[in-house]
């Protein structure tokens, strides 16, 4: 059962243009959510996170939405640049449960064209 | 630099031998984790650590064993490999707030 699901195997957008990944779940207890980028042959970084008890979270170009509602969030990168292709994974946590467990979506695919 | 070290980069194994995939870091970080990494699977939780001499299963621990000696280091042993555990594993630790995970480059594992 994935709990955590990226349902867009990729995405290719033009430079300067607005890229949106989505990112669902299923997981009620999830509180904390976080993105990571990751670069061919590294190590995944860490981009930006929420709160479950926010709906919104900006760190300059990127702002990350939370739709509890919905089960749904999404990371906004504007305005997008070549250097922001790479994979990008969602990520979620349960409180009360040991910070060491992370649930990972698919990943998708990001390709910013010049 | 400050971060997750893991060793080695790349490894071919053959079927049946065992192995430890080294991870340390030097952040004093309480948590640490192993995912696993397969295409069109995401990153998947193989074992976990709370802090020295506490581990824990994860999604996937079948064929995997840890051990958390000390606070900066979190080994993980397979035990007799197997194809299916041809993969990229990545090391991860995070301070006890969970704010922030940092990972390792990886470790390209495969096994034939």
């Amino acid at each position: 059962d994935q709990q955590v699901k990226q349902n867009s195997p990729s995405l290719s957008v033009q430079e300067g243009r607005i890229s949106i990944l989505n990112c669902d779940y299923t997981n009620s207890m999830f509180d904390y959510f976080l993105w990571y980028k990751k670069y061919p042959a590294e190590g995944p970084t860490f981009l930006i996170s929420i709160s479950s008890i926010k709906d919104k979270n900006e760190d300059g170009r990127f702002t990350v939405f939370l739709n509890k509602s919905a089960k749904h969030l999404s990371l906004h990168i504007v305005p997008s640049q070549p250097g922001d292709s790479a994979v990008y994974f969602c990520a979620a946590r349960s409180d009360g449960t040991s910070y060491g467990k992370l649930t990972f979506g698919q990943g998708t695919i990001l390709t910013v064209h010049p | 630099n400050a971060g997750v070290t893991q060793t080695p980069k790349f490894q071919v194994l053959k079927t049946g031998q065992s192995m430890t995939l080294q991870c340390a870091q030097d952040m004093n970080h309480e948590y640490m984790s192993w995912y696993r990494q397969d295409p069109g699977m995401g990153l998947r939780l193989i074992h976990y650590s709370v802090g020295a001499g506490i581990t824990d299963q994860g999604e996937v621990p079948n064929g995997y064993n840890v051990s958390r000696s000390t606070t900066e280091d979190f080994p993980l042993r397979l035990l007799s490999a197997a194809p299916s555990q041809t993969s990229v594993y990545f090391c991860a630790s995070t301070t006890r707030h969970g704010y922030g995970y940092t990972f390792g480059s990886g470790t390209r594992l495969t096994v034939v």
